[in-house]
């Protein structure tokens, strides 16, 4: 089992809807949760951080965690052409010590069509 | 977010040239420092992780020999590959972590620079 798992997608949706996003990871001891974007050929860019259950909201993204179902999403509303890219799910596990090195999702790759 | 440069963005370089990458932390001192790779359309690939002041932990089948790493102050790290071959093209990637106490980032979030496209002829 992968330590940080992604649909490899793409997640294809219209203009204007809500873009869902999932990950789910294996070590249930983690405590720090982000979201990086990463547009074709650019490096990453944080856009979420998320440490405790519920949701987080910032602008048009929304963070939702469930440390007992040991899985995190990232909604983006109102989806725009410009959010097309792929979607890093990253965590931090407690088996390598807690505050160590982040483990990286594969990626979901969103395409938003006019 | 906090900002990371480095330098150059892009290099060519002949084969068995060795061509060396700089990782900076604009506004924040970086007490870590990562070193990722990723080759088109794959996943980041981590290198090594590198603390201020001490050696680099190379990841399973990173040549340390090969890609050596100094973090000689909070905010400056360089990646130096050594003896470049047209296998080591790729897309380096440093990320940053750290900060003072009122700092506008916390010790947990990661900044990555822009990237390095390495090409080796």
């Amino acid at each position: 089992q992968k330590e940080v798992e992604q649909n490899s997608g793409p997640l294809s949706v219209p203009e204007g809807a809500i873009a869902s996003l999932n990950c789910t990871y294996s070590d249930r001891g983690s405590q720090s949760f982000f979201w990086y974007r990463q547009y074709s050929g650019k490096s990453p860019e944080l856009i979420m951080f998320i440490y405790s259950n519920g949701d987080k909201e910032d602008g048009r993204f929304t963070a939702q965690l469930n440390k007992a179902s040991q899985y995190v999403s990232l909604l983006i509303r109102d989806s725009q052409p410009s959010d097309s890219a792929t979607y890093l799910c990253a965590v931090y596990p407690m088996f390598s010590g807690g505050y160590n090195k982040l483990i990286f999702g594969a990626g979901t790759r969103l395409a938003v069509h006019p | 977010g906090a900002v990371v440069s480095q330098h150059p963005s892009r290099v060519i370089c002949k084969s068995g040239t060795s061509v060396k990458i700089e990782c900076r932390s604009l506004d924040f001192q970086a007490t870590t420092m990562f070193w990722y790779r990723q080759f088109p359309k794959q996943s980041l690939m981590l290198m090594a992780t590198s603390n201020e002041g001490s050696k680099a932990t190379y990841e399973q089948g990173v040549e340390k020999d090969k890609f050596l790493i100094n973090h000689a102050s909070l905010t400056l790290s360089t990646l130096t590959v050594t003896s470049a071959h047209p296998e080591d093209s790729s897309f380096y990637i440093c990320s940053a972590r750290g900060g003072l106490a009122g700092a506008k980032q916390s010790y947990n979030e990661q900044f990555f620079g822009p990237g390095t496209r390495l090409t080796v002829l």
